[in-house]
């Protein structure tokens, strides 16, 4: 099956510097990446995704890459704010209609220091 | 829509107990996961279903833990009996499938602790 390996587990960095979160996977199958959001207590939350159809995918100080020969894909947080602290979990998903399960990270905790 | 609702929000109950958890999806979606979270393990899956069927159960622990979905509103993720290694936040998430996108939306979760 799907092995999804993430790295850092952890990460602190200074309000306004960027974070890269990265992550590895196994399936040569996979074709959909999304990144879950937690902060402390809550629910985990999609905040972006991408398809192996694509290198690169940004949403205002958000982005993920993808380099699919490598199997391993990055959520990169620019000008970073209090907020942004949470754990993040990166995810795998392989393609075919009869597939739907992720396959998780273990999840970065990023705290962001005022 | 008031998103994935799942009940209780904690639950503590004691070793050898039944324990039920319970999950509404969000009204059309097709598909429904139980996940396990612990520090230790991360999110797991558990087992999921496509319109009320069970695809994959094949991260269910062992035969203490069933789950079901007897319509497209209800799930359930029972533990009998429970052991305090099955402390952890149960969550249930739904998602629309096919041209509905990939997104799973997560409850709020079931904290359950088991002495």
């Amino acid at each position: 099956g799907e092995n999804v390996e993430q790295h850092p587990s952890t990460l602190s960095v200074q309000e306004g510097d960027s974070a890269v979160i990265k992550c590895t996977y196994s399936d040569s199958a996979s074709n959909y990446f999304p990144w879950y959001k937690q902060e402390l207590g809550k629910r985990p939350q999609l905040i972006i995704d991408i398809r192996s159809n694509v290198g690169e995918k940004k949403d205002q100080r958000i982005a993920v890459t993808l380099n699919k020969t490598a199997k391993h894909f990055s959520l990169h947080i620019t000008e970073t704010q209090p907020e942004d602290s949470a754990v993040y979990f990166c995810a795998a998903k392989k393609s075919g209609a009869g597939s739907y399960q992720l396959t998780f990270g273990k999840g970065t905790k990023l705290s962001v220091i005022p | 829509d008031a998103g994935v609702i799942q009940s209780p929000r904690h639950e503590v109950t004691e070793m050898g107990q039944e324990v039920t958890l319970r999950c509404k999806p969000i009204s059309g979606h097709d598909y429904l996961f139980w996940y396990r979270q612990t520090m230790m393990r991360g999110l797991e899956l558990l087992i999921y279903f496509n319109n009320n069927v069970p695809i994959d159960d094949s991260g269910m622990p062992e035969d203490r833990f069933s789950a079901k979905m007897p319509n497209a509103s209800f799930s359930t993720l029972k533990i009998q009996p429970s052991e305090p290694r099955d402390s952890a936040v149960y969550f249930c998430a739904s998602s629309p499938g096919l041209a509905g996108g990939h997104e799973q939306y997560f409850g709020p979760g079931t904290r359950l602790t088991v002495t």
